[in-house]
């Protein structure tokens, strides 16, 4: 099946730095990625949708200035998390739905991100 | 809007032992169903996927199960074992445009099989 890969698996930064993380299909083009951010003990929720070429979807409440996506080619979508706080300490899991069958998403191994 | 809920959110069961995880919506109107696993600060897995027009799905020793009128779906495994523990993670599409919003999340069930 289609691979979608993620990296870092795991940063720890200090307080005030940016952290980029990258999502990349590796056998597939996707047009559309999707970022997800999961506390402990909670489901995914989704933060926004990567767009090739253009601007990201942003969902309710996420703010486009200190969660920038750029998804400059049909393999690779990046999510930087600037001017990180201990609060966005987080779980981050991208995915991209297959090329031809929408309705199916693959899902990244995730990014832990810890910020002290 | 589309919600996911599913109970229990935490399970401790003996080596051997059969179990159910239950997942409930709350718009019938639904596309498909899919099960995933996710192991501890890892990604998801895709167990498995119902279609809106099926009433269940085998893998193995898993069989996942699709009642969409009252809004249900159960994912059964069978002889558990050490290697199932994980969290399984229920979601909804309700269409087929592959966007992402479309697509809901339960919170998990957190499954311990002890050896």
């Amino acid at each position: 099946g289609a691979v979608v890969s993620q990296h870092p698996s795991w940063v720890i930064c200090k307080s005030g730095t940016s952290v980029k993380i990258e999502c990349r299909s590796l056998d597939f083009q996707a047009t559309t990625m999707f970022w997800y951010r999961q506390f402990p003990k909670q489901s995914l929720m989704l933060m926004a949708t990567s767009n090739e070429g253009s601007k990201a979807t942003y969902e309710q409440g996420v703010e486009k200035d200190k969660f920038l996506i750029n998804h400059a080619s049909l393999t690779l979508s990046t999510l930087t998390v600037t001017s990180a706080h201990p609060e966005d300490s987080s779980f981050y899991i991208c995915s991209a739905p297959d090329s031809l069958a929408k309705n199916i998403q693959y899902f990244g191994a995730g990014t832990r991100l810890s910020v002290l | 809007k589309q919600e996911v809920t599913q109970i229990p959110a935490a399970l401790s069961v003996p080596e051997g032992e059969n179990l159910v995880l239950n997942c409930s919506f709350t718009d019938s109107a639904i596309y498909n169903l899919q099960w995933f696993r996710q192991d501890p600060g890892k990604g998801l897995t895709s167990l498995l996927l119902i279609q809106s027009s099926q009433r269940e799905q085998t893998s193995g020793r898993l069989n996942a199960s699709l009642d969409k009128s009252s809004g249900r779906s159960t994912l059964y495994i069978a002889a558990s074992q050490p290697g199932d523990s994980a969290t399984y993670l229920c979601a909804v599409r309700l269409g087929t445009s592959g966007s992402a919003r479309q697509l809901t999340f339960g919170s998990g069930t957190q499954l311990t099989v002890l050896p």
